[in-house]
């Protein structure tokens, strides 16, 4: 499996909003409902943001949303703040007997 | 708390073997399938290995298939990484997680690293 495409990396002004992109193929991202995303801080392990494309678990602001179109889904993120500057990796399930596929990783820089 | 704890890591020669166990509290842990993610210093995350709920089914990704053995022991809710034939492409961050649904993990370990070098 070839990594998911993500920008290397995204940036925006406090109270903007930002979307990343994570572009695959019909065998992962377009086959299936079933892309997450994962906030990741420095020296932490990865955060689920979200899961099933657009769900979101308990505790994640509903600033962070997602979506899907075709191969490509994406995360945006809404009134960005400070705390929002991260890495962001997106992940697909890519079929049964697999395992799924986590995309290259977005650097999120809020200016 | 739900709670997933690495151990095990460590520095190893390349060619060498290193086990890592995930112990896990709070949960159900015999009602999930687990993975085993890495991330090499200052790269991405990458998949490793996952394992069924019961331990039937196992899943390697092909740059460690052959290599590595991931177990689990559902009496002690802990699961395993046994790695051999260790390479200095191997070194990285291991991370267990809990599978919330197909493709998504809610739950991650703190992470536990491994060096091979010589």
């Amino acid at each position: 499996q070839s990594a998911l495409t993500q920008p290397r990396s995204v940036s925006g002004s406090p109270g903007q909003s930002v979307t990343i992109s994570c572009t695959g193929t019909s065998s992962d991202v377009g086959g299936y409902n079933y892309v997450s995303w994962y906030q990741q801080h420095p020296g932490k392990a990865p955060k689920l943001m979200i899961y099933d494309v657009s769900k979101r678990p308990s505790g994640v602001p509903d600033r962070f949303s997602g979506s899907k179109s075709g191969n490509t889904a994406s995360l945006t993120i809404s009134g960005l703040q400070a705390e929002d500057e991260a890495d962001y990796y997106c992940c697909s399930y890519a079929g049964s007997y697999t395992l799924g596929v986590f995309g290259t990783g977005t650097k999120v820089t809020v200016l | 708390e739900v709670q997933l704890v690495e151990s095990g890591g460590g520095l190893v020669q390349p060619g060498g073997s290193l086990r890592l166990s995930c112990a896990a509290s709070g949960f159900t842990f015999s009602s999930y399938a687990m993975h085993w993610v890495r991330q090499a210093p200052g790269k991405g995350l990458e998949y490793v290995s996952a394992i069924s709920s019961n331990g039937g089914s196992t899943y390697y990704a092909n740059s460690v298939k052959g290599r590595f053995t991931i177990s689990r022991d559902n009496s002690k809710n802990t699961l395993y990484l046994q790695m051999g034939s260790l390479r200095a492409e191997d070194m990285a961050v291991y991370y267990c997680a809990r599978q919330l649904c197909p493709g998504a993990f809610d739950i991650w370990g703190q992470g536990t690293m491994v060096t091979v070098s010589s």
